[in-house]
């Protein structure tokens, strides 16, 4: 596609409600990367594939957080028992390689935990 | 681990005024990077500058970056309502991929 596209814009999740983000980005694209942004923030890294690798996950909050790229395009980000602190804008980016020539980001998922 | 802060954290100013903004890092930086973020939607990369004491310009918009690279600065000349937005600089310090973003200066123009 000609841009990184994310569904759905927004989410609205009751506490202890699972949630799935999905990422489809830019055709080609090597990279992928998953950021966090809460409100008043820049973006916080959480995790980085390169295909359908996950190389780093280190920015992932808890283990109620899960991401994945099967096929080494579409990705899903994945939240377990959402709880109240989860409430941020999830971004999505994806570039050629590793963000060299910097990166392509998607418009984000709002998620809000009641 | 590398800490980005950028000044001011908001600024509002009418059309037709020219402003700074700046970023600051804790180290040198690799690569730093200028993005634009408008409400609702991700961030847009505006410049990337790499070499000390380079200056970048993008139509109204200059970006310096400091001889030492540990300083940047984005000056808007004659500010547009569609210059309204969050600014964003990155880096990404010792990392390959991995970008580190400052908190970001909100802009307002006022018509």
């Amino acid at each position: 596609g000609a841009g990184v596209s994310q569904s759905p814009r927004y989410k609205v999740a009751k506490r202890g409600q699972d949630v799935a983000l999905r990422c489809d980005p830019i055709s080609g694209h090597v990279s992928l990367f998953w950021y966090q942004q809460a409100l008043g923030q820049g973006p916080e890294f959480l995790t980085y594939f390169q295909n359908e690798a996950q190389l780093d996950k280190s920015g992932l909050p808890s283990d109620r957080f899960f991401a994945e790229r099967p096929e080494g395009s579409v990705s899903t980000l994945k939240i377990q028992r959402t709880q109240q602190e989860d409430s941020a804008v999830y971004l999505c980016a994806s570039s050629q390689r590793d963000g060299v020539y910097g990166y392509t980001f998607g418009s984000g998922t709002r998620l809000t935990v009641v | 681990t590398q800490l980005l802060e950028q000044s001011p954290q908001f600024l509002s100013i009418q059309e037709g005024e020219n402003l700074t903004v700046y970023c600051n890092s804790s180290s040198v930086f690799s690569s730093l990077q200028w993005y634009r973020q408008e409400p609702g939607e991700g961030p847009v990369l505006l410049v990337t500058v790499v070499t000390g004491g380079e200056v970048k310009k993008l139509k109204r918009l200059t970006f310096q970056f400091g001889d030492a690279r540990k300083d940047s600065s984005l000056h808007i000349t004659a500010a547009q309502t569609g210059d309204t937005g969050l600014y964003l600089c990155a880096d990404k310090g010792g990392s390959n991929y991995k970008l580190t973003f400052g908190k970001g200066t909100l802009l307002t123009v006022n018509p």
